[in-house]
C-alpha cells in the first residue's frame, strides 16, 4: 500500500490568513494525486485534482502543488467556509489511499 | 446532473453481512473510463477506500478487507451493491459510494452520495 500522511492534522487560523496543508506519499506518485474538502455532517467533495487542477466552481483561492512525493494544498485567504477536514488521496496505485485528514478551524 | 445515494439497513448485529446499494443517475456504467466506489468513514475517523467496480466489470478491492467484500453492478438499473461479511463493532461507519472518472490515467471520485451510517451492535 502507498501511505498518505498529513500534516496538520488539525489548525486554526484566522479569517484571511494563508494556510497551508501538506500531504507526503510513501512513494513517489508523480501528480496523482486529489484533494477533497469535507464539511461537517456531509460528503466530501473534489476541489483539486492531478495535484494542481482546480475542479470546476471550486474558489480560485484553493490552489495545489507539488509531484513526487510532497504535496500542498493552500488556502490563500481563509474564509468561515472553509471550516471542514481536508483529505489528499493517491491514484497511483489502484489500491487507492487517502490521507489521515486536516481539520481547518477558524480563530 | 449526477447523483448518487446509498441504500441499505443502519443496523446490523455482529457476524451478519450487510449489503448497500448505490443508486444513480446521470451516467452510464457501461461508458468507457466510468466507475463507483465505495468508501467509509468511522465516525470521527478519516476516509478508507474499499473498493472500484468499473464499466468493463474490472473489480479492484482494498487489500485489507478483499475477503469480506463483494461488488456487482446492475447497468440496466444503474445499480451498485456492496456485500461485505461477518460485520464487526469496528465496521461501524457512513458508507459513500461516489461516481469515478479518470483524467489522464487519474482515478478520482466526483461527486459523493451523501452516505448511510451503519451501526454494528446486537
Amino acid at each position: 500500500d502507498i501511505q498518505m500522511t498529513q500534516s496538520p492534522s488539525s489548525l486554526s487560523a484566522s479569517v484571511g490568513d494563508r494556510v497551508t496543508i501538506t500531504c507526503r506519499a510513501s512513494q513517489s506518485i508523480s501528480n496523482y494525486l486529489n484533494w477533497y474538502q469535507q464539511k461537517p455532517g456531509k460528503a466530501p467533495k473534489l476541489l483539486i485534482y492531478a495535484a494542481s487542477s482546480l475542479q470546476s466552481g471550486v474558489p480560485s483561492r484553493f490552489s495545489g502543488s507539488g509531484s513526487g512525493t510532497d504535496f500542498t494544498l493552500t488556502i490563500s485567504s481563509l474564509q468561515p467556509e472553509d471550516v471542514a477536514t481536508y483529505y489528499c488521496q493517491q491514484s497511483f496505485s489502484m489500491f487507492l489511499t487517502f490521507g489521515g485528514g486536516t481539520k481547518v478551524e477558524i480563530k | 446532473q449526477i447523483t448518487l445515494k446509498e441504500s441499505g439497513p443502519t443496523l446490523v448485529k455482529p457476524r451478519e453481512t450487510l449489503t448497500l446499494t448505490c443508486t444513480f443517475s446521470g451516467f452510464s456504467l457501461s461508458s468507457s473510463g466510468v466507475g463507483v466506489g465505495w468508501i467509509r468513514q468511522p465516525p470521527g475517523k478519516a476516509l478508507e477506500w474499499l473498493v472500484i467496480i468499473y464499466w468493463n466489470d474490472d473489480k479492484w478491492y482494498s487489500p485489507s478487507l478483499k475477503s469480506r467484500l463483494t461488488v456487482t453492478k446492475d447497468t440496466s438499473k444503474n445499480q451498485v451493491v456492496l456485500t461485505m461479511t461477518n460485520m464487526d463493532p469496528v465496521d461501524t461507519a457512513t458508507y459513500f459510494c461516489a461516481h469515478l472518472y479518470r483524467y489522464q490515467l487519474i482515478n478520482l471520485f466526483d461527486p459523493w452520495g451523501q452516505g448511510t451510517l451503519v451501526t454494528v451492535s446486537s
